[in-house]
């Protein structure tokens, strides 16, 4: 069955540094998300991408982040300079539909910041 | 803001009994739900949905019923098994002005099924 993969696992970085999260989405998705877990709280909508741009961001998604789809598999979030808020699970998400369609997660990055 | 609520933070059931778990929202324009379930170090799987014109979805021991007027839906699980247990999110999602849809997700329910 097709599944949405991500990568590293874990990460775990200092404040200021930069990380990229890696994600290949289901091969025939064409609308892509990147979500957050803190810990102990809820998943957060970060941004949806399509058509090789930004579809939708929410606050959270500040000028720290940026996303990207480099060669036509991958999808990467980047987060220039870490903060310690920013230790969470990341989840990418991709779906096949624009609208009332369900999105399929990976299994999520889990980012510490120290 | 918290725009979807699950209010039970955790429910236990025996298995081969029903489990039932609530969601409340209080946004009109949602139009579309779904409930996904997380074992721990995994990302949500999808379950099942429900589009905002329907009042009841069935797929298997997993049936999804909306209740418009309300705001109110709910998961049953006919019957449970032990397998089941897990943490399970109900979100909606809502089309935004990009004609997009985000995801807007409560904060869980922890499924206990027990032998």
């Amino acid at each position: 069955e097709p599944e949405v993969t991500q990568t590293p696992s874990h990460q775990v970085t200092q404040m200021g540094q930069e990380v990229i999260l890696r994600c290949v989405p289901i091969s025939n998705h064409l609308y892509f998300y990147w979500y957050r877990q803190i810990l102990g709280q809820k998943v957060e909508f970060l941004v949806s991408f399509y058509n090789n741009e930004i579809s939708e961001k929410s606050e959270i998604f500040d000028d720290q982040f940026s996303v990207e789809r480099p060669d036509g598999s991958n999808f990467t979030l980047k987060i220039r300079s870490t903060k310690l808020e920013d230790s969470a699970m990341y989840f990418c998400a991709s779906s096949l539909g624009q609208v009332n369609t369900e999105a399929f997660f990976g299994q999520g990055t889990r980012l510490t910041v120290v | 803001d918290q725009q979807v609520k699950q209010n039970s933070p955790s429910l236990s059931v025996q298995e081969g009994r029903i489990s039932i778990l609530n969601c409340d929202y209080t946004n009109s324009m949602f139009d579309y739900f779904l409930w996904y379930k997380k074992y721990p170090a995994e990302g949500p799987t999808f379950l099942i949905s429900i589009s905002s014109i329907k009042d009841k979805n069935e797929d298997g021991r997993f049936t999804v019923f909306l209740n418009k007027s309300a705001k109110h839906l709910s998961l049953h699980i006919v019957p449970s098994q032990p397998g089941d247990s897990a943490v399970y999110f109900c979100a909606a999602s809502v089309p935004v002005n990009t004609g997009f849809q985000k995801l807007v997700f409560g904060t869980g329910t922890r499924l206990l099924v027990s032998p």
